[in-house]
Parts: C-alpha cells; structure tokens; sequence
C-alpha cells in the first residue's frame, strides 16, 4: 500500500527548533514531488511548498518562505520540514502530501499523510 | 498569488439531497482540484483537472467547470459526506486552498 507516515506529536517552547518527518513506502519515492500543508486550529488548508526528492528542488508560498525549510532525503525516502525558531503562531497540523503525477510539479495531493501536531507554548 | 472562494461557508442539506458547491479563482486556472475533510482525519482527494474522480471515489461526486468557476456536485447526499470541502488550485505558483465549505446535516 502506498503510504507516508508521519513522525508524531510534538511539544515545544518559543525560540526552540524542530524537524519533523514524513517517510514514503510503497513507490518510488524520488520521482514524485512533496508537498506541505498547515492546518491552524480549527482552520483550513494552507499550502506551504513542495520539494522533489530526486534533486531536491524545492518551491515555497511567499508566505513560509525564510519562515521553514524543506528537505529531503531520497536514501531514506524521508521529507522534512523544519524550523529554527519556533512561534506561538506556529501551532498547527502540519500533513504532508504526494503529487499525484510522476515527475510533474503540477499535481492535486493524491496521497497524504496522518498529520503531525506541533504545539509550540512556553 | 491566486485566490480561491468558496461559497457558500456552510451548507445544510439532508440525506438524499443535491449538494452543489462552488469555488470561483481570482484569475483564470487550469487545474483544480476537490478534497473532503472529515474531523481528526487527513484530507482525501475527490477530484483532480476539475473533473476527472480520485481512484476509489464514487461516481455520485462530481466536477465541472474551467477559467475561473468551478463546482463540486454531490448528486444524493450520504450519511459520510457530512464533512468539509475544499477546493486547491495547483496550476500557478505557489499552489493554493479555498476556505472550506462545510456540509451539514440539516
């Protein structure tokens, strides 16, 4: 079965960094671009940027960019997002998703993942 | 960047009823696509190029619509589809989500 799975809930103070995870099973993983959505509490869907594993070539909205990074590693079939400085104002879900067609930037999310919880309280 | 609307916020219908939901883009797209959210899940995709159905979805979910006026239409309304919708344009750069609608039980 194709799947990503998510790395689990998390807890952290302002100030504090994280990276979390999303690995992919089931398909070749290096051919099909990630992408990462927000979801704020009781919000709808944000869409953050997408990276492609086999190159790592990455896109970002103006309105995470310098705010996350996104990465990849093709070896161990992982995408990440990461944060050096963590806000109040980041507490969200964060899924990430699979692109729908192989190779193609241009694609709806045909595969998502559980969803990370990342609450951020001092 | 493009702007998705979607209306209306909330919809409240019975089982059995039509649903029609609508998502108009502030300039004109080629690729949108439909997500059903349902509470403490994941999105599912529905509908991706507008009107082609996601593997697995029933044929009573389907899309129309080109340029800039897109529709989500639900033809007899399950128990299950009680749930948020939203609408993604992936056609421009940086890819973006409408507001939801939610679907109600009247």
């Amino acid at each position: 079965e194709v799947q990503l799975v998510q790395s689990g809930a998390d807890v952290k103070k302002p100030g504090e960094s994280l990276k979390i995870s999303c690995q992919g099973s089931e398909y070749s993983f290096s051919t099909y671009w990630i992408g990462w959505v927000r979801q704020m509490p009781g919000k709808g869907l944000e869409w953050m940027g997408i990276i492609y594993p086999g190159d790592s070539d990455t896109r970002y909205s103006p309105s995470f960019q310098g705010q996350v990074t996104i990465s990849a590693d093709k070896s161990f079939r992982t995408a990440y997002l990461q944060w050096s400085s963590l806000k109040a104002s980041d507490t969200a879900i964060y899924y990430c998703a699979r692109g729908i067609n192989e190779f193609s930037l241009e694609g709806a999310f045909d595969i998502w993942g559980q969803g990370t919880l990342v609450t951020v309280s001092s | 960047e493009i702007v998705l609307t979607q209306s209306p916020g909330t919809l409240s219908l019975s089982p059995g009823e039509r649903a029609t939901l609508s998502c108009r883009a502030s300039r004109s797209t080629v690729y949108l696509a439909w997500y059903q959210q349902k509470p403490g899940q994941a999105p599912r995709l529905l509908i991706y190029g507008a009107s082609s159905r996601a593997t697995g979805i029933p044929d009573r979910f389907s899309g129309s619509g080109s340029g800039t006026d897109f529709t989500l239409t639900i033809s007899r309304l399950e128990p299950e589809d009680f749930a948020v919708y939203y609408c993604q344009q992936y056609g421009s750069s940086p890819s973006t989500f409408g507001q939801g609608t939610k679907v109600e039980i009247k």
